[in-house]
């Protein structure tokens, strides 16, 4: 497999289930992000990931858990989510984010629905 | 705050006119631009980047830097159907661990 991939791609959960996002990238970078987009909402940037270590957290609550084992693998833990988290989770790669010459890879995504 | 404003549109253009997306940002001290275009159900998809002020070049699409202004503008040539999108533009601020901060996107339509 070549580029980003995420799975699942759809989702939906009760407000007390537990369940994981994954996302894989095959390009060798070494820096990993979820973003959140919303309906009329620009994409939100949630966690960073460089060098399998966190780099930020925008004031995400802690119902969404980010794990980076390694520089391929991205994971959203996720538990007593509210129906307004609803929305497209994309998972992104870059190679190195202090480089200011290369944007994102997105994944395709994981429409997340909690009823 | 670290802000990227885009008019959401729609913005209708005619098949094989000029479209013009325009973007503004906050924060002067950023340093990288990027423009993503999103097919409705899609991610995103990264279409042309834009480093220095001026402009630059890749086939039909043109992206123009004005750091001073805070301006960043795509231009798309001849368009085509297959252009209709919602194009985001991301800005790096900063460089380093921020993240690429977006805007809402334009929504374009080519009538063919």
């Amino acid at each position: 497999e070549t580029g980003v991939t995420q799975t699942p791609r759809h989702l939906v959960m009760g407000m007390t289930n537990k369940k994981s996002l994954k996302c894989e990238q095959h390009l060798g970078h070494n820096a990993m992000y979820w973003y959140k987009q919303s309906a009329k909402k620009p994409l939100e940037l949630m966690f960073v990931y460089s060098l399998e270590e966190r780099v930020e957290n925008n004031s995400v609550p802690s119902r969404f858990s980010p794990e980076c084992p390694n520089s391929s693998h991205l994971f959203l833990h996720l538990h007593t989510l509210q129906p307004e988290d609803s929305a497209l989770y994309l998972c992104a790669s870059s190679q190195d984010p202090g480089h200011h010459n290369y944007g994102y890879t997105f994944g395709s995504g994981t429409r997340l629905t909690v009823v | 705050q670290k802000e990227v404003e885009q008019n959401s549109g729609p913005l209708s253009v005619p098949e094989g006119a000029i479209a013009s997306l325009n973007c503004t940002y906050s924060d002067r001290v950023s340093q990288s631009f990027f423009w993503y275009r999103q097919y409705s159900g899609k991610s995103p998809e990264l279409i042309m980047s834009i480093y220095s002020n001026g402009d630059k070049e890749d086939g039909r699409f043109t992206a123009q830097l004005n750091k001073a202004s805070q301006y960043v503008s795509l231009l798309i040539r001849d368009s085509q159907p297959s252009d209709s999108a919602t194009y985001l533009c991301a800005v790096n601020i900063g460089g380093g661990a921020d993240g690429l901060t977006f805007g809402k996107g334009t929504h374009l339509i080519i009538q063919p």
